[in-house]
């Protein structure tokens, strides 16, 4: 297996703008997560899925966020609009059950 | 108080060097993992545990339920072994991790 693939690996965009991030889990794992990284708050969860079903989006964090996995090898992290305090590196992870999870190489969002 | 605790922020060492970082954590939890991410950003899974001890190579991790508190050790350090050290913990009856600020260990030649 390839792993936890994300994409774009960079994303530069403007203020105001719809980003989406992708995210494709490892086959066969049933949990999903998604994991914010800044400088100042480290990593943080922002939300998970079991079985395509989201358990905990209490680290979303505000409307503007939004996560969908409509399939058991697809997510998508979408941000609306955009501002320059989204900017982090967006990490997707995927599991078997409460086994260890295995990461992304993440999204380095910037917006300006 | 952030859930999980870890010291040092930073470390620098000499290659060779027995290598201790520790993490503390506050709340009950069914797992605790040990993360190394390296310059460039990718996150690995080193170690899972919840009890007891483990070793891979030049690293060990321990784990005390009793005290909250676990120890990642690298024996015999490397430059190589320059990352960022990341303890998580997963809370009983949730599957999510919550994360530690970090190690920053560097080892030089």
């Amino acid at each position: 297996d390839a792993g936890v693939i994300q994409s774009p690996r960079h994303e530069v965009t403007e203020m105001g703008q719809e980003v989406t991030l992708r995210c494709k889990p490892i086959s066969g794992h049933d949990y999903l997560f998604w994991y914010r990284q800044t400088m100042m708050r480290g990593l943080e969860l922002l939300i998970y899925f079991n079985n395509n079903v989201p358990i905990d989006d209490s680290g979303m964090p505000e409307d503007r966020f939004s996560a969908k996995m409509p399939n058991a090898s697809f997510s998508t992290l979408k941000i609306q609009p955009s501002e320059p305090r989204d900017s982090a590196v967006y990490f997707c992870a995927s599991s078997f059950g409460h086994a260890e999870a295995f990461f992304g190489q993440g999204t380095r969002l910037t917006v300006v | 108080k952030n859930e999980v605790e870890q010291s040092p922020q930073n470390l620098t060492a000499q290659e060779g060097e027995f290598i201790t970082i520790n993490c503390s954590y506050s709340v009950g939890i069914s797992a605790l993992h040990w993360l190394q991410q390296h310059p460039g950003g990718g996150i690995v899974s080193l170690f899972m545990l919840s009890s007891g001890k483990k070793k891979h190579g030049r690293l060990i991790a321990t784990i005390n339920i009793q005290e909250k508190h676990s120890s990642l050790h690298i024996t015999a350090s490397h430059p190589r072994d320059s990352a960022v050290y990341i303890c998580a913990v997963k809370s009983k009856g949730n599957n999510d991790m919550r994360f530690g600020a970090g190690t920053r260990l560097t080892v030089k030649p």
